[in-house]
Protein backbone atom coordinates (compact mmCIF):
# COMPACT_ATOMS: atom_id res chain seq x y z
CA UNK A 1 0.00 0.00 0.00
CA UNK A 2 0.92 3.92 -0.22
CA UNK A 3 3.62 4.76 2.41
CA UNK A 4 5.07 7.38 3.87
CA UNK A 5 8.63 7.75 5.17
CA UNK A 6 10.73 11.07 6.51
CA UNK A 7 14.18 11.47 8.08
CA UNK A 8 13.69 10.72 11.76
CA UNK A 9 14.35 13.69 14.30
CA UNK A 10 14.94 15.47 16.22
CA UNK A 11 16.48 18.05 14.03
CA UNK A 12 18.39 20.44 16.20
CA UNK A 13 19.70 23.86 13.91
CA UNK A 14 20.68 27.14 15.53
CA UNK A 15 18.53 30.16 14.01
CA UNK A 16 19.24 31.65 10.71
CA UNK A 17 20.59 27.67 9.69
CA UNK A 18 19.14 26.22 6.24
CA UNK A 19 16.68 23.68 7.28
CA UNK A 20 16.01 20.33 4.97
CA UNK A 21 13.59 17.34 6.12
CA UNK A 22 13.90 14.31 3.73
CA UNK A 23 10.34 12.79 2.51
CA UNK A 24 10.09 9.97 0.20
CA UNK A 25 6.73 8.33 -0.69
CA UNK A 26 5.79 5.09 -2.23
CA UNK A 27 2.37 5.43 -4.13
CA UNK A 28 0.62 3.94 -7.18
CA UNK A 29 -0.82 6.89 -9.26
CA UNK A 30 -0.46 10.44 -8.56
CA UNK A 31 -1.50 11.47 -5.27
CA UNK A 32 -1.36 15.10 -3.55
CA UNK A 33 1.67 15.73 -1.29
CA UNK A 34 1.40 18.07 1.88
CA UNK A 35 3.56 19.04 5.19
CA UNK A 36 1.69 19.33 8.10
CA UNK A 37 2.86 21.50 11.18
CA UNK A 38 1.89 20.41 14.69
CA UNK A 39 3.20 23.07 17.23
CA UNK A 40 3.17 21.87 20.97
CA UNK A 41 -0.02 21.49 22.56
CA UNK A 42 -2.52 21.89 18.76
CA UNK A 43 -3.68 19.91 16.21
CA UNK A 44 -1.88 19.85 13.03
CA UNK A 45 -1.71 22.73 10.69
CA UNK A 46 -1.46 22.51 6.86
CA UNK A 47 1.85 24.39 6.07
CA UNK A 48 2.35 23.80 1.94
CA UNK A 49 1.06 21.01 -0.85
CA UNK A 50 1.40 20.02 -4.22
CA UNK A 51 -1.18 18.09 -6.71
CA UNK A 52 0.78 17.11 -9.45
CA UNK A 53 4.62 16.17 -10.53
CA UNK A 54 7.53 19.50 -10.14
CA UNK A 55 4.68 21.00 -8.57
CA UNK A 56 6.11 23.67 -5.61
CA UNK A 57 4.40 24.60 -2.42
CA UNK A 58 5.65 27.39 -0.85
CA UNK A 59 4.35 28.95 2.74
CA UNK A 60 6.12 31.07 5.15
CA UNK A 61 9.40 30.97 3.72
CA UNK A 62 8.62 26.93 3.62
CA UNK A 63 9.05 25.08 0.17
CA UNK A 64 9.01 21.56 -1.16
CA UNK A 65 8.72 20.25 -4.87
CA UNK A 66 6.56 17.01 -5.85
CA UNK A 67 9.58 15.06 -7.60
CA UNK A 68 7.86 12.22 -8.87
CA UNK A 69 11.41 10.64 -10.66
CA UNK A 70 12.80 10.42 -7.02
CA UNK A 71 8.92 9.94 -5.41
CA UNK A 72 9.82 12.93 -2.65
CA UNK A 73 8.76 16.29 -1.06
CA UNK A 74 11.61 17.20 0.96
CA UNK A 75 10.94 20.18 2.83
CA UNK A 76 13.45 23.52 2.58
CA UNK A 77 13.49 26.75 4.60
CA UNK A 78 16.51 29.02 3.88
CA UNK A 79 16.47 30.47 7.45
CA UNK A 80 14.60 29.18 10.08
CA UNK A 81 13.76 30.88 13.33
CA UNK A 82 13.37 29.58 17.37
CA UNK A 83 9.43 30.12 16.33
CA UNK A 84 9.69 26.87 13.90
CA UNK A 85 10.66 24.57 16.51
CA UNK A 86 7.70 22.27 16.07
CA UNK A 87 6.77 18.57 14.18
CA UNK A 88 6.37 18.98 10.70
CA UNK A 89 4.58 15.78 8.95
CA UNK A 90 4.67 14.58 4.92
CA UNK A 91 1.92 13.00 4.07
CA UNK A 92 0.11 12.30 0.99
CA UNK A 93 -3.77 11.67 -0.34
CA UNK A 94 -4.56 8.15 -0.60
CA UNK A 95 -6.40 6.96 -3.97
CA UNK A 96 -9.28 4.77 -5.28
CA UNK A 97 -8.61 4.00 -8.50
CA UNK A 98 -6.80 7.18 -9.81
CA UNK A 99 -9.18 9.38 -7.64
CA UNK A 100 -7.80 11.23 -4.44
CA UNK A 101 -9.57 10.36 -1.47
CA UNK A 102 -9.70 12.11 2.07
CA UNK A 103 -7.63 10.33 3.64
CA UNK A 104 -3.98 11.06 4.62
CA UNK A 105 -1.36 8.85 4.92
CA UNK A 106 1.18 10.12 7.29
CA UNK A 107 4.87 9.56 8.11
CA UNK A 108 6.54 9.44 11.31
CA UNK A 109 7.05 13.15 11.97
CA UNK A 110 10.39 14.82 12.57
CA UNK A 111 10.95 17.12 15.59
CA UNK A 112 12.78 20.55 14.99
CA UNK A 113 14.07 22.47 17.30
CA UNK A 114 15.80 25.76 16.91
CA UNK A 115 17.75 27.07 19.14
CA UNK A 116 18.97 31.28 19.71
CA UNK B 1 -8.21 28.39 15.38
CA UNK B 2 -9.17 25.82 12.64
CA UNK B 3 -12.76 25.37 13.09
CA UNK B 4 -12.91 22.18 14.60
CA UNK B 5 -13.91 21.79 17.96
CA UNK B 6 -13.15 18.79 19.88
CA UNK B 7 -14.36 17.72 23.09
CA UNK B 8 -13.15 16.79 25.64
CA UNK B 9 -9.53 18.04 25.63
CA UNK B 10 -8.84 15.39 28.19
CA UNK B 11 -9.82 12.49 29.44
CA UNK B 12 -8.65 9.86 31.61
CA UNK B 13 -10.23 6.52 32.38
CA UNK B 14 -9.91 2.98 33.63
CA UNK B 15 -9.35 0.19 31.35
CA UNK B 16 -12.53 -2.18 30.03
CA UNK B 17 -14.22 1.27 30.69
CA UNK B 18 -16.38 3.10 27.56
CA UNK B 19 -15.74 6.19 26.00
CA UNK B 20 -17.32 8.72 23.60
CA UNK B 21 -15.18 11.53 21.62
CA UNK B 22 -16.97 14.07 20.14
CA UNK B 23 -16.29 16.22 16.97
CA UNK B 24 -17.58 19.60 15.51
CA UNK B 25 -16.67 20.24 12.02
CA UNK B 26 -15.82 23.64 10.16
CA UNK B 27 -19.35 25.32 9.70
CA UNK B 28 -20.31 24.04 5.99
CA UNK B 29 -17.71 20.97 6.11
CA UNK B 30 -19.27 17.32 4.98
CA UNK B 31 -16.30 15.39 5.60
CA UNK B 32 -15.23 14.35 9.32
CA UNK B 33 -12.19 12.30 10.13
CA UNK B 34 -10.56 10.46 12.79
CA UNK B 35 -6.62 9.91 13.73
CA UNK B 36 -5.49 8.21 16.31
CA UNK B 37 -1.55 9.65 17.33
CA UNK B 38 0.01 7.72 19.40
CA UNK B 39 3.83 7.41 19.85
CA UNK B 40 4.93 3.62 18.54
CA UNK B 41 2.26 3.83 15.65
CA UNK B 42 2.42 7.32 14.24
CA UNK B 43 -1.10 8.95 13.04
CA UNK B 44 -2.81 6.76 11.73
CA UNK B 45 -6.43 7.34 9.87
CA UNK B 46 -9.44 5.77 11.82
CA UNK B 47 -12.60 6.50 9.65
CA UNK B 48 -14.18 8.90 7.54
CA UNK B 49 -17.80 10.13 7.03
CA UNK B 50 -19.01 12.44 4.50
CA UNK B 51 -22.61 13.97 5.39
CA UNK B 52 -23.69 11.08 7.49
CA UNK B 53 -22.36 8.23 5.64
CA UNK B 54 -19.61 6.06 6.39
CA UNK B 55 -17.06 6.57 3.52
CA UNK B 56 -13.47 5.10 4.22
CA UNK B 57 -12.40 2.65 7.57
CA UNK B 58 -8.40 2.51 8.40
CA UNK B 59 -7.13 0.21 11.00
CA UNK B 60 -9.87 0.92 13.26
CA UNK B 61 -10.35 -1.86 15.81
CA UNK B 62 -13.98 -3.41 16.49
CA UNK B 63 -14.60 -1.97 19.83
CA UNK B 64 -14.01 1.18 18.06
CA UNK B 65 -17.32 2.66 16.69
CA UNK B 66 -18.26 6.16 15.00
CA UNK B 67 -20.97 8.06 13.38
CA UNK B 68 -21.89 11.16 12.00
CA UNK B 69 -25.15 12.75 12.82
CA UNK B 70 -27.50 15.03 11.23
CA UNK B 71 -26.32 18.56 12.07
CA UNK B 72 -23.23 16.72 11.02
CA UNK B 73 -21.52 16.58 14.36
CA UNK B 74 -19.61 13.08 14.96
CA UNK B 75 -18.94 11.27 17.89
CA UNK B 76 -16.03 8.21 18.19
CA UNK B 77 -16.75 5.61 20.42
CA UNK B 78 -14.24 3.63 22.42
CA UNK B 79 -14.90 0.79 24.46
CA UNK B 80 -13.32 -2.02 26.56
CA UNK B 81 -10.76 0.19 26.75
CA UNK B 82 -7.15 -1.09 26.80
CA UNK B 83 -4.20 0.61 28.35
CA UNK B 84 -2.49 0.91 24.78
CA UNK B 85 -5.36 2.92 23.37
CA UNK B 86 -4.48 5.54 25.10
CA UNK B 87 -3.28 8.32 22.54
CA UNK B 88 -4.05 11.59 20.99
CA UNK B 89 -7.40 11.64 18.75
CA UNK B 90 -7.91 13.95 16.61
CA UNK B 91 -10.54 14.75 14.26
CA UNK B 92 -10.42 16.67 10.78
CA UNK B 93 -13.15 18.27 8.39
CA UNK B 94 -13.12 18.95 4.56
CA UNK B 95 -15.69 20.49 2.80
CA UNK B 96 -16.15 17.50 0.15
CA UNK B 97 -14.74 13.97 0.20
CA UNK B 98 -11.34 14.23 -0.97
CA UNK B 99 -8.51 16.40 0.26
CA UNK B 100 -7.04 17.22 -3.33
CA UNK B 101 -6.54 20.53 -5.57
CA UNK B 102 -8.66 23.18 -3.48
CA UNK B 103 -9.67 21.23 -1.29
CA UNK B 104 -8.04 20.92 2.91
CA UNK B 105 -8.30 18.99 5.86
CA UNK B 106 -8.69 20.93 8.80
CA UNK B 107 -7.80 19.72 11.94
CA UNK B 108 -9.03 19.98 15.59
CA UNK B 109 -6.97 20.23 18.83
CA UNK B 110 -7.27 16.63 19.74
CA UNK B 111 -8.30 14.66 22.76
CA UNK B 112 -5.96 13.60 25.03
CA UNK B 113 -7.17 9.77 26.27
CA UNK B 114 -5.26 8.47 29.03
CA UNK B 115 -6.60 4.60 30.01
CA UNK B 116 -5.09 3.76 33.26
Amino acid sequence: GNSVTQMEGPVTLSEEAFLTINCTYTATGYPSLFWYVQYPGEGLQLLLKATKADDKGSNKGFEATYRKETTSFHLEKGSVQVSDSAVYFCALSDQFGSSNTGKLIFGQGTTLQVKP
Amino acid sequence: DSGVTQTPKHLITATGQRVTLRCSPRSGDLSVYWYQQSLDQGLQFLIQYYNGEERAKGNILERFSAQQFPDLHSELNLSSLELGDSALYFCASSATDSVALNTEAFFGQGTRLTVV
